[in-house]
């Protein structure tokens, strides 16, 4: 079946770049995304990415999308401690009718000063 | 604001007890899905409504159900509830492409 992980912690300075890395299972993925979900929030969504793209940008994000290996990354410039958040990869494959999201384990990310 | 509403935004409840969620999708949204993010088992999909009609079920217990009406807004109904139902519900809407997933604030259910 469809699995999608990420490492479950990031810890960076404000200012610094952020890298959330995904990789997932399905080769029927048609669209990639990045979700974001503060404390006692819901999921807001950040961005995504279709299958047949290597890179989106917008604005301080940038998706970076590696289709052989299976691998996509999220990268936030000049992290800020409002960017502190779990960060949550899905995949939205073909199997079982296209339509739902298969979600990552989420990443938290911890911004310091 | 996604513009997704659900209600309510906390419930309290006993074992053995049937709750009923609620959902509005975005205006405009025929599709509606309903996700479940608890601790141990991460955020999963139940199940996804199209224009009233079921379109795909996931890890969907057979004591829950959903059903989304004419007006579209969606119900999730939890019955005979157990300690391990306690969980954040999701609801989220995509217009008819379903390109993208807009997601509610959730309801947070605790089974006591």
């Amino acid at each position: 079946g469809e699995d999608v992980e990420q490492s479950l912690f990031l810890s960076v300075r404000e200012g610094d770049s952020s890298v959330i890395n995904c990789t997932y299972t399905d080769s029927s993925s048609t669209y990639l995304y990045w979700y974001k979900q503060e404390p006692g929030a819901g999921l807001q969504l950040l961005t995504y990415i279709f299958s047949n793209m290597d890179m989106k940008q917008d604005q301080r994000l940038t998706v970076l999308l590696n289709k052989k290996d299976k691998h996509l990354s999220l990268r936030i410039a000049d992290t800020q401690t409002g960017d502190s958040a779990i960060y949550f990869c899905a995949e939205r494959g073909l199997t079982g009718g296209g339509n739902k999201l298969t979600f990552g384990t989420g990443t938290q990310l911890k911004v310091e000063l | 604001d996604s513009g997704v509403t659900q209600t309510p935004k906390h419930l309290i409840t006993a074992t053995g007890q049937r709750v009923t969620l609620r959902c509005s999708p975005r205006s405009g949204d025929l599709s509606v899905y309903w996700y479940q993010q608890s601790l141990d088992q991460g955020l999963q999909f139940l199940i996804h409504y199209y224009n009233g009609e079921e379109r795909a079920k996931g890890n969907i217990l057979e004591r829950f159900s959903a059903q989304q009406f004419p007006d579209l807004h969606s119900e999730l109904n939890l019955s005979s509830l157990e300690l391990g139902d306690s969980a954040l519900y999701f609801c989220a809407s995509s217009p008819q492409g379903p390109d993208t997933q807009y997601f509610g604030p959730g309801t947070r259910l605790t089974v006591l």
